[in-house]
């Protein structure tokens, strides 16, 4: 089975501009979860999408969204950029049988790194 | 609020040596991940925990749930195992996964 993909995998941004990143998620998978990585906070849990629908949701501002499409792919945007939001964007899938399983083991993607100017 | 904290932060091994990092967290878990993440970013899932203990080749992952701790061993550790090693909880009732800031780990040959 191929793993998770992200693409692209690197993006450079100015302050400002919106962004959107891209996540395949295995197949078979119906959860996607997004996480944002700095040095300074290190991993934090974005939202997690499921059935096309936003599950779970973490703690960050609303410049920050994402969509689940009908193949489980799915897509984060990011607008108004902010220099602050240069970080490693994970996505990860994992199989849910259903909706309000509690956790299943999660397999990350490679990230993309985005930089702000 | 820091759920989770991990122990060493930063951690320098001869190659050969047992390896042991260790993760407390606050609250009632769901689960415990220990992930692997090598320079460059990708993440690498290497054990789910809900108790007791778990053993893939050299990586050994136990998990003490009344007193909230759980432990990742590395048996004789080689070059290769050079990553950052992150614990991850996924906390009853909060459906979302909180993490540790990480060890880093080197192993010198």
């Amino acid at each position: 089975k191929a793993g998770v993909t992200q693409t692209p995998r690197y993006l450079i941004k100015t302050r400002g501009q919106q962004v959107t990143l891209s996540c395949s998620p295995i197949s078979g998978h119906r959860s996607v979860s997004w996480y944002q990585q700095t040095p300074g906070q290190g991993l934090q849990f974005l939202f997690e999408y499921f059935s096309e629908t936003q599950r779970n949701k973490g703690n960050f501002p609303g410049r920050f969204s994402g969509r689940q499409f009908s193949n489980s792919r799915s897509e984060m945007n990011v607008s108004t950029l902010e220099l602050g939001d240069s970080a490693l964007y994970l996505c990860a899938s994992s199989f849910s049988p259903k909706a309000g399983a509690p956790y299943n083991e999660q397999f990350f993607g490679p990230g993309t790194r985005l930089t702000v100017l | 609020k820091n759920e989770v904290e991990q122990s060493p932060q930063n951690l320098t091994a001869q190659e050969g040596e047992f390896i042991t990092i260790n993760c407390s967290y606050s609250v009632g878990i769901s689960a415990l991940h220990w992930l692997q993440q090598h320079p460059g970013g990708g993440i690498v899932s290497l054990f789910m925990l809900s108790s007791g203990k778990k053993k893939h080749g050299r990586l050994i992952a136990t998990i003490n749930i009344q007193e909230k701790h759980s432990s990742l061993h590395i048996t004789a550790s080689h070059p290769r195992d050079s990553a950052v090693y992150i614990c991850a909880v996924f906390l009853r009732g909060e459906a979302q996964f909180y993490f540790g800031t990480g060890t880093s780990l080197t192993v010198i040959p």
